[in-house]
């Protein structure tokens, strides 16, 4: 099975300015989450969609925004771009069927806002 | 009560030697936890979890030691390589959902 991919894989952008990040999560999984990965605050969880609907939601301003489709495949959307926001993002996605708790990451979109 | 706390920040061992992470939880309702390898400019990757019920799970050099009553959970590496150097997070869940992660361990093993 091919893993979790994230595109796109570099971003620059300014202040001001939105952007939105792809995920495509391992197929069969309905689950995916997102965080933020920045050297000061570690890994901090976003939000978690399943099946199209926002499941779990972390404490982020609602700067942050996200969807999945129906085919699972999910996007993240920041508006108004600040210095702060400059981070790593990571896609995970799970199966959550059959008892399995195992979450996957993608390799991430590196975000650096200018 | 979500938080995970996770030490040391950083370790440097020997090659050959164990590496020894350690973490700790508050709440009670956690039931998956699970150790994250993450090197540079790269996804954290799944190493090995365990659920509550059992004390002990290894799979090759890598076991995790798991204390319920402690609410306290560690990562041994045994026989330690430089290619072991890489960010290590531990992580607790409930329910499938609900990842809380640790601020991470940096773990460099010298040759």
């Amino acid at each position: 099975k091919a893993g979790v991919t994230q595109t796109p894989r570099y971003l620059i952008k300014t202040r001001g300015q939105q952007v939105t990040l792809s995920c495509s999560p391992i197929s069969g999984h309905r689950s995916v989450s997102w965080y933020q990965q920045t050297p000061g605050q570690g890994l901090q969880f976003l939000f978690e969609y399943f099946s199209e609907t926002q499941r779990n939601k972390g404490n982020f301003p609602g700067r942050f925004s996200g969807r999945q489709f129906s085919n699972s495949r999910s996007e993240m959307n920041v508006s108004t771009l600040e210095l702060g926001d400059s981070a790593l993002y990571l896609c995970a996605s799970s199966s959550t069927s059959g008892g399995s708790n195992e979450q996957f990451f993608g390799p991430g979109t590196r975000l650096t806002v200018l | 009560q979500q938080q995970v706390k996770q030490s040391p920040q950083s370790l440097i061992v020997q090659k050959g030697g164990i590496s020894i992470i350690n973490c700790a939880y508050e709440n009670t309702a956690f039931d998956y936890f699970p150790w994250y390898q993450q090197f540079p400019g790269k996804g954290p990757a799944l190493l090995i979890a365990i659920r509550p019920d059992v004390s002990e799970k290894k799979e090759g050099r890598f076991t995790i030691s798991f204390n319920k009553s402690a609410k306290q959970f560690s990562l041994h590496i045994m026989d330690s390589q430089p290619g072991d150097s890489a960010t290590y997070f531990c992580a607790a869940s409930y329910y499938g959902q609900n990842f809380v992660f640790g601020p991470g361990t940096r773990l460099s093993v010298l040759p």
